[in-house]
């Protein structure tokens, strides 16, 4: 799982700021996913990508979120006009298989 | 709603103990359980769970799945101060879409 980059590492943004999170996959992997971790409460999914297209948005809040993963260039969450709500860890996986290999994170702290 | 529940929620034993994690789920596709650790950054891979009564292993951790009664185990013998973490249930739906629903988790703690 050291092969999902992820940056930064730490995020603060104040509200009403844009945050936009990084994601490389592992080499030789072609989908990415999103998954979001609120203080005391377990990993929720969030989108799921692949080179160009979004296949499963069903875990993305309808407004200010989005996600792309471009045919070139890793794949990158935006949260628009961030809430102290959106304070959170966001995890990027990839995969070959079944199996997701999650980065490190980033964590996301709204003042 | 598909949903997945690990118990306890949190776990304090000394080194040498012997821990059970248990997590059970009710989902409407049930595709494989996957078991991970997290130490405060990436959770790391541990097991992949398909088929009933088939123990997985790897060290001092064992993993089993009972798809009838729905649940999962994951046991550490002679635990040591470095299983110290959060251990993660989750569920692959059969959607193709690796969208894991996961269980809030199992803090365990373990002393010298």
């Amino acid at each position: 799982n050291a092969g999902v980059m992820q940056n930064p590492r730490h995020l603060v943004r104040r509200r009403g700021q844009e945050a936009r999170l990084r994601c490389s996959p592992m080499k030789g992997h072609s989908h990415v996913y999103w998954y979001r971790q609120l203080p005391e409460e377990g990993l929720k999914f969030m989108v799921y990508l692949q080179k160009e297209n979004i296949i499963d948005e069903s875990g993305m809040p309808k407004e200010r979120f989005s996600a792309e993963f471009p045919k070139e260039g890793p794949s990158i969450l935006r949260i628009q006009q961030v809430v102290r709500g959106d304070s959170a860890a966001y995890f990027c996986a990839s995969s070959p298989d079944e199996k997701l290999f999650f980065g490190s994170g980033t964590q996301l702290s709204v003042l | 709603e598909d949903k997945v529940v690990q118990s306890p929620l949190s776990l304090v034993v000394h080194e040498g103990d012997t821990v059970t994690l248990n997590c059970s789920y009710e989902v409407t596709n049930f595709r494989s359980l996957l078991w991970y650790k997290q130490e405060k950054k990436a959770p790391t891979f541990l097991f992949m769970l398909t088929s009933s009564g088939i123990e997985k292993k790897s060290g001092r951790l064992s993993s089993i799945l009972d798809k009838k009664e729905l649940f999962s185990i994951l046991n550490i013998t002679a635990t040591q101060t470095g299983d110290s973490a959060v251990y993660l249930c989750a569920v692959d739906l059969s959607s193709n879409t690796g969208k894991l629903i996961f269980g809030q988790g199992t803090t365990l703690q373990v002393k010298p």
